[in-house]
């Protein structure tokens, strides 16, 4: 059974780097869409971009100028980085595995990041 | 692109049915049966509930089913129960494999 574990700082300063880790186990990193969705506290998800072991990457329009993906296959693990944050960035990041299809399943248990000074 | 439609809440008392609609465009909702359907309870991350419009994985209960009709898809949940008490979201495919989520709807089970 795949399971899935972010890890990384709970606080950033702003206009410093978001820097999120997925570590994936159970289960291969190969031929899946992984994924990165985010919530702002009291609010609705937000999809991030996702990441594929062909090079295949795809962000949100919306973020795209600030955010990277990478994989690691040797690890088992995917990365998340968003560059200039501000306290709108301020979320819980999940971490999932992307079907083609689109859905994601499953996910990891999230991590609150805070964009304070 | 802009977030999926969602009515902010929907209620229903122990064993009727609540239906939550998913309102898009015909870039997305209405072109692809790629939706899918997320139920989240407080401080947890959400689960999987119908992928491809109206598929449900396994250990998902057929108290849930999914189905579209133009550019809505709706998620009706049958015999409500108290644990079905949740936040519910929306997904669709938009094109250029970018996803993007509904606004989210919170059930309450009276």
């Amino acid at each position: 059974q795949v399971h899935l574990q972010e890890s990384g700082p709970g606080l950033v300063k702003p206009s410093e780097t978001l820097s999120l880790t997925c570590t994936v186990s159970g289960g291969s990193i190969s031929r899946y869409y992984w994924t990165w969705i985010r919530q702002p506290p009291g609010k609705g998800l937000e999809w991030i971009g996702n990441i594929h072991d062909s090079g295949i990457i795809n962000y949100n329009p919306s973020l795209k100028s600030r955010v990277t993906l990478s994989v690691d296959t040797s690890k088992n693990q995917f990365s998340l980085n968003v560059r200039a944050v501000t306290a709108a960035d301020t979320a819980v990041y999940y971490c999932a595995r992307g079907w083609s299809s689109g859905c994601a399943d499953p996910w990891g248990q999230g991590t609150l990041v805070t964009v304070s000074s | 692109q802009s977030a999926l439609t969602q009515p902010p809440s929907a209620s229903g008392s122990p064993g009727q049915s609540v239906t939550i609609s998913c309102t898009g465009t015909s870039s997305d909702v209405g072109r692809y049966n790629y939706v899918s359907w997320y139920q989240q309870h407080p401080g947890k991350a959400p689960k999987l509930l119908i992928y491809e419009v109206a598929n449900r994985p396994s250990g998902v209960p057929d108290r849930f089913s999914g189905s579209k009709s133009g550019n809505t898809a709706s998620l009706t949940v049958s015999g409500l129960q108290a644990e079905d008490e949740a936040d519910y979201y929306c997904s669709s495919y938009t094109f250029s494999n970018i996803f993007v989520f509904g606004t989210g709807t919170q059930v309450t089970v009276l």
